[in-house]
């Protein structure tokens, strides 16, 4: 057990829908990174946020967005969902965001299959 | 931006043997080279990682190499268990960016 939790573990859901996926970091963890894995894409950073604050941005669409509440845990919410969302997303965390070492811990994932 | 190959994708070896994973790297400001072991169903787990620093990090069977001038990096095994079978990831970050940019991954399959 990495101590990154993540809910729910599958996920199926039709187009056009919406998701949430949640995270809760490690314990004393303030950073939270969010990546998304496919076959064609690979293993891709979405965002990361510190604190509550969105640090750093990655190929993340519009159609997606992320939130990280004062009790450090953070959701993902996927709208209008195309087949080709369908993939392992991951959360991962950190101790802090100014550490040059980004001792990324990840979660085991959620699969999200749209059908 | 940053981007990262990795070869071979796919690497079979049996077991004692040893494994070499290589990566390669595009922005010379990256910083950080962690490698990360998947094995199946779970996240990804940082086994090793090396900073521009430094040029060599061993951990036991493991070691990493860092060339900063080719801006290549590769990750050793030896003496190869059929437990080190996974998916292998690279990656590379900007540490003022704080993101990982990650290889397409090597499947290391260890034979008894």
């Amino acid at each position: 057990d990495s101590g990154v939790t993540q809910t729910p573990k599958h996920l199926i859901t039709a187009t056009g829908q919406r998701v949430t996926l949640r995270c809760s970091p490690r314990s004393g963890d303030l950073s939270v990174y969010w990546y998304q894995q496919s076959l064609d894409q690979g293993l891709q950073f979405l965002i990361q946020y510190y604190n509550g604050e969105e640090r750093a941005k990655g190929n993340i669409l519009e159609r997606f967005s992320a939130q990280q509440f004062p009790d450090l845990h953070s959701e993902l919410n996927l709208s209008s969902l195309e087949l080709g969302d369908s993939a392992l997303y991951f959360c991962a965390s950190s101790p802090n965001s100014l550490d040059s070492v980004l001792r990324n811990t990840f979660g085991s994932g959620t699969r999200l299959t749209v059908v | 931006g940053e981007n990262v190959e990795q070869h071979p994708s796919t690497l079979s070896v049996q077991e004692g043997d040893s494994a070499v994973i290589k990566c390669t790297y595009s922005d010379s400001a990256s910083n950080y080279f962690p490698w990360y072991k998947q094995e199946l169903g779970k996240g990804p787990q940082l086994i090793i990682d090396i900073r521009s620093n430094v040029g060599e990090k061993k951990d036991q069977r493991i070691a990493v190499t860092l060339n900063k001038t080719a801006k290549h990096f590769s990750l050793h095994i030896t003496e190869t268990q059929p437990e080190d079978s996974a998916v292998y990831f690279c990656a590379a970050s900007i540490s003022a960016g704080n993101m990982l940019t990650f290889g397409g991954g090597t499947r290391l399959m260890v034979k008894p």
